[in-house]
């Protein structure tokens, strides 16, 4: 069984900083690894995939990288409709698990 | 535009019995995995079950295989999880997703708005 970690839990930023948050694999997963973010009542919805692969639409100030076990979200300069909670998810074991990690809420400092 | 619009959820009792649906549009779905992944109120994300493009191929979380079974009807566009035997812990808000990459190992790209099922006494 995969088992997905993100840190820290919550992440305090201030607008226009820099944020950068982690997620760890139990064992590899090569780079089958995206990041999702989602914000209250709403779905989450998909930002990075293949590890450093954005989504479509997806800003330029999120940015992703990592492979194996260790990963990073980069958020460049927070602008107000980020602040949300983000959460990894491994799509690379079989039979499938889809394992997410619990997320790492990212507020304003 | 893709839209995955859901329908089902309810309160129900311990032991009872609930369909959700997944209507999906803006895509040819009959070429696409699709999972389904729950919410329980207050905390993380937690994959439930994902089916095959062609409807085979169904895998379950091990807090769910027995009691839940994943299908779909390609020719209604249209997305099932039929959840038995419904336990209190059961209770969330249970998204649906498309996998559009082919075959499982790519990210859920797609997102439903989320229905809630209770199960309560």
């Amino acid at each position: 069984e995969i088992v997905m970690t993100q840190s820290p839990a919550t992440l305090s930023v201030s607008p226009g900083e820099r944020a950068t948050l982690s997620c760890r694999a139990s064992q590899s997963v090569n780079s089958n690894l995206a990041w999702y973010q989602q914000k209250p009542g709403q779905a989450p919805r998909l930002l990075i995939h293949a590890a450093s692969t954005r989504a479509t639409g997806i800003p330029v100030r999120f940015s992703g990288s990592g492979s194996g076990t260790e990963f990073t979200l980069t958020i460049s300069s927070l602008q107000s409709e980020d602040f949300a909670v983000y959460y990894c998810q491994q799509y690379d074991n079989w039979p499938p698990t889809f394992t997410f990690g619990p997320g790492t809420k990212v507020d304003i400092k | 535009e893709v839209r995955l619009v859901q329908s089902g959820g309810d309160v129900v009792h311990p032991g009872g019995s609930l369909r959700l649906s997944c209507a999906a549009s803006g895509f040819i779905f009959s070429n696409y995995a699709m999972s389904w992944v729950r919410q329980a109120p207050g905390k993380g994300l937690a994959w439930v079950s994902v089916i095959g493009a062609s409807g085979g191929g169904a895998h379950y979380a091990d807090s769910v295989r027995g009691r839940f079974t994943i299908s779909r009807d390609n020719s209604k566009n249209t997305l099932y999880l039929e959840m038995n035997s419904l336990r209190a812990e059961d209770t969330a808000v249970y998204f649906c997703a498309s996998i559009r990459g082919g075959g499982y190992f790519h990210p859920l790209d797609f997102w439903g708005q989320g229905t809630l099922v209770t199960v309560a006494s």
